[in-house]
């Protein structure tokens, strides 16, 4: 299996306060991804990053912000959760951008906001 | 990228060959084919992908209709394990993302 972690896998937390979910990978992978998953919707690309500092924005990016500043972490930041963004969380993580369809995947984060 | 059409649904015996279709009629040239699975509650999992050729490896079987337009993914002897949601997406080979659809819940009945 890939080398991905995801912390925490579970965490609950009230409306307003801020969050960030870590993904660590010791593949030396360059691409890295942050989805959500929701009843009825699939995964849905939220950030990701095709390198050290160099991000771009998914479908959902809205209420999110990410930072890359070493190649093995990518943070996915909620400023202010809203309950809108109980979800759970998944990584990915691929080799290059012609690899990119060959995403490998982390355990997922269920974040839950009251 | 183009649109993918997968059932909802497929139930399929243990130790049977499982076929799960995927129509995606609007692919273009270099467009390809890549299945992912998602069992429950974990992470996805890539399983295989292919241009035009039939491709295979240590999962599945990736069919490939000569026009291109539709695909099926074959388990060739399904266990209880294989239980879980195919998405068959097609991306183009230069963009960095893929877009999952609903997919296919396969149920693997003993």
């Amino acid at each position: 299996d890939a080398g991905i972690t995801q912390s925490p896998r579970h965490k609950v937390t009230e409306t307003g306060t801020p969050v960030t979910l870590r993904c660590h990978q010791t593949e030396n992978h360059r691409y890295m991804y942050w989805y959500r998953q929701d009843p009825g919707h699939g995964l849905r690309l939220i950030h990701y990053s095709y390198g050290v500092k160099d991000t771009d924005k998914g479908e959902v990016s809205d209420g999110y912000s990410v930072s890359r500043s070493k190649t093995e972490d990518f943070l996915l930041t909620l400023e202010s959760a809203t309950s809108s963004q109980t979800s759970v969380y998944f990584c990915a993580i691929s080799e290059s951008e012609g690899l990119a369809g060959e995403q490998y995947f982390g355990p997922g984060t269920r974040l839950t906001v009251t | 990228d183009a649109k993918t059409t997968q059932p909802p649904s497929m139930d399929c015996a243990e130790g049977r060959a499982a076929n799960l279709p995927c129509n995606h009629s609007t692919i273009s040239g270099n467009e390809y084919v890549y299945w992912y699975r998602q069992i429950h509650s974990q992470g996805p999992q890539y399983i295989i992908h292919g241009l035009k050729n039939n491709e295979t490896n240590e999962m599945a079987s990736l069919i490939i209709t000569e026009d291109r337009k539709s695909s099926t993914l074959i388990l060739p002897h399904a266990t209880l394990r294989d239980t879980a949601v195919y998405y068959c997406i097609v991306k183009n080979f230069g963009n960095e993302k893929l877009t999952f659809g609903t997919g296919t819940r396969l149920t693997i009945i003993p």
